[in-house]
């Protein structure tokens, strides 16, 4: 079955170091993206990729980085100076990157830095 | 600026039908999409407008208001599992394409 995987699931980390999250998709599609979602609030978009070996910053991209060198493959990197890691990461892809294409998530990795 | 907004919780009855709006303020809006998200999974796209008027799949229908810039989301004969947060998104041609969300309106069915 198509699909996205993230993983791991569930993730700790100790303040200070830095996180890389997984994202895989076999959808073979164009465009992926990284959401990060904390509780009450509506998805708020990290970085997105429109197409391999380019990306762009979202609106909250300060303290992340990714790279795209894949089509299957988008990791995040949460690193320490991102001021308030915790929270649930959502990974997306869809057919391309504008218009109406609708995105396709995974089960999303919840990151708890203490 | 940008921004939606929805309630952020609705009480339905099983069986009862329920509305939930949507209202948006956006430069460069170019359509109107509605998801779906269980607690602690992933969102499901529900359904997309981007003309004005009704869009129906199955029990689920979307309507979309362009010159009110309004929308919703209409869920009939309502079952324990539609239970869920229910988030609505603008695709904004100023932002390169990119959704904007809403904040997410968590939708309780009572037996």
């Amino acid at each position: 079955d198509g699909g996205i995987t993230q993983s791991p699931k569930y993730l700790f980390r100790k303040e200070g170091q830095n996180v890389t999250l997984s994202c895989e998709q076999n959808l073979n599609h164009d465009a992926m993206y990284w959401y990060r979602q904390d509780p009450g609030q509506g998805l708020r978009l990290i970085y997105y990729s429109q197409i391999v070996n380019d990306f762009q910053k979202g609106d909250i991209a300060e303290g992340y980085s990714v790279s795209r060198e894949k089509k299957e493959s988008f990791p995040l990197t949460v690193t320490s100076a991102q001021k308030n890691p915790t929270a649930f990461y959502l990974c997306a892809s869809s057919i391309d990157g504008v218009r109406n294409s609708p995105l396709h998530f995974g089960n999303g990795t919840r990151l708890t830095v203490t | 600026g940008q921004s939606l907004e929805q309630p952020s919780e609705v009480t339905a009855v099983e069986g009862a039908i329920v509305q939930i709006n949507c209202t948006y303020q956006t430069s460069g809006f170019y359509g109107l999409s509605w998801y779906q998200q269980h607690d602690g999974g992933a969102p499901t796209f529900l359904s997309y407008n981007a003309l004005d008027g009704l869009e129906e799949t199955g029990r689920f229908s979307s309507f979309l208001s362009r010159s009110d810039s309004y929308g919703y989301l209409l869920l009939q004969e309502l079952q324990m599992k539609d239970s869920a947060s229910y988030f609505c998104a603008v695709r904004d041609q100023d932002s390169n394409y990119q959704l904007i969300w809403g904040a997410g309106t968590k939708l309780i069915i009572k037996p």
